[in-house]
């Protein structure tokens, strides 16, 4: 059983800069695996921020980034705002059309 | 505008039936792959199942594989999801969500269609 692990929470002040991350229980992400960001807000669906490790989906701002850090993927926020104040999900692919999310991590700016 | 509307959701008793559909609008929905990923109160995101474009190709996780049907009629802009057998692990927000290539990744996503599932 394949776990994908995310930070169930990080806090970040406005204007600072944080990194989430997307690990596996067993092994390291890398490139292969596909990895995606995806931003959600209570009540709303989810809003793609980053596919393919590190390409920003159309509209989404140049402080969001993408990127693997060691043996994880991460997603950095650089200049955090209070709209950024949600909850984040990575996804990695598995292969043979199958994907796996992370837990989520709720990110609080203040 | 591109848009998915999910529709179909409702209340169901242990070991029933229901089926979610999903209207495309706005984009060519033939071309594209399909997946519905899941979100029960309070958690995570579930990916829950993918369809290719022509549906030759199918997958399910394991939680709902054996239970859950996945199609499409592409000449409708429509994608369903037949799920039975339905237990109250299945409770949750339903999305259809747009499968994209390269990359794997995921949009666009329509707003969901809640499934209870409760005596």
């Amino acid at each position: 059983q394949t776990v994908v692990t995310q930070e169930p929470s990080f806090s970040v002040s406005p204007g600072g800069t944080v990194t989430l991350t997307c690990g596996l229980s067993s092994g390291s992400v890398s490139t292969s695996y596909y990895p995606s960001w995806y931003q959600q807000t209570p009540g709303q669906a989810p809003r793609t921020l980053i596919y393919g490790t590190k390409i920003r989906s159309s509209g989404v701002p140049d402080r969001f980034s993408g990127s693997i850090l060691g043996n994880k993927a991460a997603l950095t926020i650089t200049g955090a705002q209070t709209d950024d104040e949600s909850d984040y999900y990575c996804v990695l692919y598995m292969g043979s059309g199958l994907w796996v999310f992370g837990g989520g991590t709720k990110l609080t700016v203040l | 505008e591109v848009q998915l509307v999910e529709s179909g959701g409702g209340l169901v008793q242990p070991g029933g039936s229901l089926r979610l559909s999903c209207a495309a609008s706005g984009f060519t929905f033939s071309i594209h792959a399909m997946n519905w990923v899941r979100q029960a109160p309070g958690k995570g995101l579930e990916w829950v199942s993918y369809i290719g474009n022509s549906d030759t190709t199918i997958s399910y996780a394991d939680s709902v594989k054996g239970r859950f049907t996945i199609s499409r009629d592409n000449a409708k802009n429509s994608l369903y999801l037949q799920m039975n057998s339905l237990t109250d692990e299945d409770t949750a927000v339903y999305y259809c969500a747009g499968g994209r290539a390269p990359y794997n990744w995921f949009d666009p996503w329509g707003q969901g269609t809640l499934v209870t599932v409760s005596s």
